[in-house]
């Protein structure tokens, strides 16, 4: 089976920390995805990467940075966590091709106290 | 721009009631893909269906049914006979041809009621 997995389920930090947040794929996929979804928002693209050191800000990158150093790994870093940033976060990966769908993480719920 | 509107914030049925989940979207690409997505308590994204902007059919795959229509740039989501384990948010998305950006309603959250 396919897989993307988020090294946490739930986080608790504190404001100004800096916060990891870590994806790893095992299908090889050449582009990786960090969402943050809330409540009557949906799902809203923080970053994306289309190949290893490569990645592309989304619609809400302010506060965030992020990390491709191997093409299975994908991070997402909060340089000074703050409480509007508590959220769920979730990674997804997509194969290259056009007509291909989005592989979902169980998604990281951040709180940030 | 592209969007995707789901106008149902929050659906509640009796099990064994059908319901329809309503997805608008917006786009000028001429080539585009639609996706609906189950999101259950656990949290991942389960795939359900995608269609591409040159086929409408409509699909049918056991208590799940799509209603793809261009002309009103809807993709709707049938449940026959809602079961329990059906409660979930379900999202809809838009994926345009040139780009690998995809375009995620608010969501619908369904509560299927024994």
């Amino acid at each position: 089976d396919v897989k993307v997995t988020q090294s946490s389920r739930y986080l608790v930090k504190r404001t100004g920390e800096k916060v990891f947040l870590e994806c790893v794929q095992d299908m090889d996929h050449e582009n990786m995805f960090w969402y943050r979804q809330d409540p009557g928002l949906g799902l809203r693209l923080i970053y994306f990467s289309y190949d290893v050191k490569m990645k592309e800000k989304g619609d809400i990158p302010e506060g965030y940075s992020v990390s491709r150093e191997k093409k299975e790994r994908f991070s997402l870093i909060l340089e000074s966590a703050s409480t509007n940033q508590t959220s769920m976060y979730l990674c997804a990966s997509l194969k290259a091709e056009k007509y291909e769908k989005l592989f979902f993480g169980s998604g990281t719920q951040l709180s940030v106290l | 721009a592209q969007k995707v509107t789901q106008a149902q914030t929050e659906i509640s049925v009796v099990e064994k009631e059908d319901v329809t989940l309503d997805c608008v979207y917006e786009t000028r690409d001429t080539t585009y893909y639609l996706f609906w997505y189950k999101q259950p308590p656990s949290g991942e994204l389960v795939f359900l269906i995608r269609r591409n902007s040159f086929d409408e059919q409509n699909e049918i795959s056991g208590r799940y049914s799509w209603n793809f229509q261009k002309s009103t740039s809807s993709f709707n989501f049938t449940i026959t006979a809602s079961q329990v384990v059906d409660s979930a948010v379900y999202f809809c998305a838009l994926r345009t041809y040139n780009f690998n950006k995809f375009y995620f309603g608010s969501g619908t959250k369904l509560n299927v009621k024994p």
